[in-house]
């Protein structure tokens, strides 16, 4: 019964092509993150949702769009897909209050 | 600008040993931080964690300790386990809100 699941796993495709990874919590929480791991293995914090409203935006080129339909989902969709968004993406979740967010699987994004 | 670093990349211990992984921050606003560990193909699991109040945190074979004056965390893992082999990330919060990430710690334990 997995907590946070991301879809798909794999993606490889062109660049200039748009795509969208969603993502899934079943925990009841009320916030969740998009992280990007790029090839030098940082984590780095790209949007954050707190009931369905975006409350943490970084520096994130806008061909990136995050929706978050319901609580229990915060999809991402990408635009002119360039070869630097190459990198796997993590959703997370996090109940206001609580120790710690969850993590997904990743999706891992190959922009050939 | 990396507020949270982790200047080993990579760490071996016999099993049954101690591993220390450490992790140093320059953002003196930070209150919360956090260890996950990494499996490949697998999202950061949570492994414990320490408020800015404490110096120090324990849970069974884990224990950071906190250094605010030097703005450093250490990890401890005693006895160190094959099973323990990962990478190691640690993150900084302000406001239990996003997670700052350091670019991790790979451990390995031999046998």
């Amino acid at each position: 019964d997995t907590a946070v699941s991301q879809t798909p796993k794999y993606l490889v495709t062109q660049m200039g092509n748009d795509k969208s990874i969603k993502c899934e919590q079943n925990l009841g929480h009320d916030t969740m993150y998009w992280y990007k791991q790029d090839s030098k293995k940082f984590l780095k914090i790209m949007f954050s949702y707190n009931n369905k409203e975006l409350i943490i935006n970084e520096t994130v080129p806008n061909r990136f769009s995050p929706k978050s339909p319901d609580k229990a989902h915060l999809n991402l969709h990408i635009n002119s897909l360039e070869l630097g968004d190459s990198a796997v993406y993590f959703c997370a979740s996090f109940e206001t209050g609580e120790e710690t967010q969850y993590f997904g699987p990743g999706t891992r994004l190959l922009v050939l | 600008d990396q507020q949270v670093k982790q200047n080993s990349p990579s760490l071996s211990v016999q099993e049954g040993r101690i591993s220390i992984l450490n992790c140093d921050y320059t953002n003196s606003m930070f209150d919360y931080f956090l260890w996950y560990k990494k499996y490949p193909a697998e999202g950061p699991t949570f492994l414990i964690s320490i408020s800015s109040i404490k110096d120090k945190n324990e849970d069974g074979r884990f224990t950071v300790f906190l250094n605010k004056s030097a703005k450093h965390l250490s990890l401890h893992i005693v006895p160190s386990q094959p099973g323990d082999s990962a990478v190691y990330f640690c993150a900084a919060t302000t406001g239990r809100r996003a997670l700052t990430f350091g670019s991790g710690t790979r451990l390995q334990v031999q046998p």
